[in-house]
């Protein structure tokens, strides 16, 4: 089982809908939690962290449940620019600053 | 944030040759680290490059193919040595800043090709 899990998609969908991704994680010493972005030839590039009590980015909504061991991305009122990768990114406590990447979402926005 | 750059952008190589691939930072950071990216896959990371001493690798990686130097806060290099087709990939540099805890920011990557 890969410790960070995420749907590969790709999820279409048209401008302005609500698209939400999921994440699992397998380790419970996981403390820390992201969402970064990757377009396409270019490098990652962090989105947003992930709290314990959710937070909010103007359009971008992130949640962390940790008794489940999953984390939420939701994105309101798609645009086309966001249509990238979005990869769920885990730091386990006592594994330094090392960072877990899941296999990445694809979202694609249509006009 | 830190602004990274990376030499070169992209290269093609043949088989049996080396590259090395320059990261540097335009301000110290703690840590920097070494990823590779396959066609269509996540981040795998190499390596933590350690400022005056060894890098520590992950499993699956070893000195002698991808020797790392870092010589100061700001500068680090990766080697990937005897190259072969299967090292084709996107080599990426990722820095941790001072006033960060946990959060990395990547360099723009190297795209090699290996004939």
């Amino acid at each position: 089982r890969k410790e960070v899990e995420q749907d590969p998609g790709p999820f279409n969908v048209p401008e302005g809908a609500t698209v939400a991704f999921n994440c699992t994680y397998s380790n419970s010493a996981s403390q820390s939690f992201f969402w970064y972005r990757q377009d396409c030839r270019k490098e990652p590039k962090l989105l947003m962290s992930v709290y314990s009590s959710g937070n909010e980015d103007g359009r971008f909504t992130a949640q962390l449940n940790r008794a489940s061991q999953y984390i939420s991305l939701l994105i309101r009122d798609s645009k086309l620019s966001d249509s990238a990768t979005y990869l769920c990114v885990v730091n386990i406590r006592n594994a330094g600053n090392m960072l877990t990447f899941g296999g990445g979402t694809r979202l694609m926005v249509k006009p | 944030s830190a602004v990274i750059s990376q030499k070169p952008s992209r290269d093609i190589c043949q088989r049996g040759t080396s590259l090395t691939i320059q990261c540097q930072v335009d301000s110290q950071v703690t840590m920097m680290f070494w990823y590779r990216q396959q066609p269509g896959q996540s981040l795998t990371l190499i390596a933590t490059a350690n400022q005056g001493s060894e890098a520590t690798y992950e499993s699956g990686f070893v000195i002698d193919k991808f020797p790392i130097s870092r010589p100061n806060l700001t500068f680090s290099t990766l080697t990937v040595s005897n190259l072969s087709p299967e090292d084709s990939s996107i080599y990426l540099c990722s820095v941790v800043p001072r006033d960060k805890l946990y959060e990395q920011y990547f360099g723009p990557g190297t795209r090699l090709t290996v004939t």
